[in-house]
């Protein structure tokens, strides 16, 4: 296996703009996670699925933030309109259940939003 | 919910020396402990875990305690070398059906190796 895959990996983009990151989970893992992580905030955990559906999106900043996970093997993170603070690496994992099991993190997007 | 909390926030050590990193967690019921590891500019990436129904596990340098009364578990790295050098994330989750078992990450600890 690839291993979990995000695109793009680097993204620059001007304030307002909406902006979309891309995840492809590892085959037969059942969960799902989107994190952000800044130098300031750490790694925080925005929402997450189990089987497609989302679970907790507590950690969702704000309703300009919407994620979805049409099937198995995709999920998107939207952001519209961006943000300068939104700039961050977006992490996205997947395990085979969300407690009790490893996760695996794809590479990440850097997001800067001038 | 549960939270987690990590200490120290940054810890240098000389190299050959031993680090140790502490967290403690809120929920008695977390029986999940994964310790993850980011250098720089790359993904986290899982070195250890340990489950409740254990107290220490071990792996060559690195070795994890866990005190479920006391609600806190440890990282132990020896005999520390540069590739040490790293963020280190420790978390608690629930294993099992009916909860939210969702994974808590604590804030990390900058570990640096000095030569």
């Amino acid at each position: 296996d690839a291993g979990v895959i995000q695109s793009p990996r680097h993204e620059v983009t001007e304030m307002g703009q909406e902006v979309t990151l891309r995840c492809k989970p590892i085959s037969g893992h059942n969960s799902l996670f989107w994190y952000r992580q800044t130098m300031m905030r750490g790694l925080e955990l925005l929402i997450y699925f189990n089987n497609n559906v989302p679970i907790d999106d507590s950690g969702m900043p704000e309703d300009r933030f919407s994620a979805k996970m049409p099937n198995a093997s995709f999920s998107t993170l939207k952001i519209q309109p961006s943000e300068p603070r939104d700039s961050a690496v977006y992490f996205c994992a997947s395990s085979r259940l969300a407690g009790g099991y490893e996760q695996y993190f794809g590479p990440g997007t850097r997001l800067t939003v001038t | 919910g549960e939270n987690v909390e990590q200490h120290p926030s940054t810890l240098s050590v000389q190299e050959g020396d031993s680090a140790v990193i502490k967290c403690t967690y809120s929920d008695s019921a977390s029986n999940y402990f994964p310790w993850y590891k980011q250098e720089l500019g790359k993904r986290p990436q899982l070195i250890i875990d340990i489950r409740s129904n254990v107290g220490e596990k071990k792996d060559q340098r690195i070795a994890v305690t866990l005190n479920k009364t006391a609600k806190h578990f440890s990282l132990h790295i020896t005999e520390t070398q540069p590739e040490d050098s790293a963020v280190y994330f420790c978390a608690a989750s629930i294993e099992g059906s009916g909860r939210d078992d969702k994974i808590i990450f604590g804030k990390g600890t900058r570990l640096h190796i000095l030569p």
